[in-house]
């Protein structure tokens, strides 16, 4: 069954850094683009980036545009976002989401989720 | 970036009631619209594109609309329902979703 999960959440201090990953099993990981989408109880859900399958292709939003920056290893069926400067407003569950088109497409909508880390970004 | 208003932020409702929510986009976004079902302390779960059931979704749920405004109706409420659930839009990055609506139990 199609698993993701993502590891590396903590407590980090403002202006800091962190890299999150995100395990993927069950599936052909190499064929589907993938997204990261954080959630925080005041902002709700908001969808950070995006990775082509090939990892050619990356969008960011533009809350995190220069400082988060999306990476993909096929040979470990991995995903990861390392992230920079980071922000009090950065603190949220972290997903990462899996794109419902396979095969060298994308739909722009997730049709698996992580289980979400979290990260605090507090002094 | 496209906008999407969802309403009510919150209902409440009885086992066995319909419940219709709707979703209205700040521009034309054909059909890209879908629908998550969202339980505490878990991630979201996809039910629906704009008007198709994901697999494994119950019948009771479906979805409607195009252009700016969509719906998701409920048309008897289980206890298994009872959670938040989100529109997002997938028409064009940056990929928005809605505040969410808030299902609980009357």
């Amino acid at each position: 069954q199609v698993q993701l999960v993502e590891s590396g959440g903590g407590v980090v201090q403002p202006g800091g850094s962190l890299r999150l990953s995100c395990a993927a099993s069950g599936f052909a990981f190499k064929n589907y683009a993938m997204h990261w989408v954080r959630q925080t109880p005041g902002k709700g859900l908001e969808w950070l980036s995006f990775i082509s399958y090939d990892g050619n292709i990356q969008y960011y939003a533009d809350s995190v545009k220069g400082r988060f920056t999306v990476s993909r290893d096929d040979s470990a069926n991995t995903f990861y976002v390392q992230m920079h400067m980071l922000r009090t407003d950065d603190t949220a569950v972290y997903f990462c989401a899996r794109d419902a088109a396979n095969s060298g497409t994308h739909w722009n909508y997730f049709d698996f989720w992580g289980q979400g880390t979290l990260v605090t970004v507090s002094s | 970036d496209i906008q999407l208003t969802q309403s009510p932020s919150s209902v409440s409702a009885s086992v066995g009631d319909r419940v219709t929510i709707t979703c209205r986009a700040s521009q034309d976004i054909n059909r890209w619209l879908v629908w998550y079902q969202q339980k505490p302390g878990k991630a979201p779960r996809l039910l629906m594109t704009a008007s198709n059931l994901q697999s494994g979704v119950p019948s009771r749920f479906s979805g409607g609309g195009s252009g700016q405004d969509f719906t998701l109706t409920i048309s008897s409420l289980q206890p298994e329902d009872f959670a938040t659930y989100f529109c997002q839009q997938a028409h064009i990055f940056p990929l928005t979703f809605g505040q969410g609506t808030r299902l609980d139990i009357k």
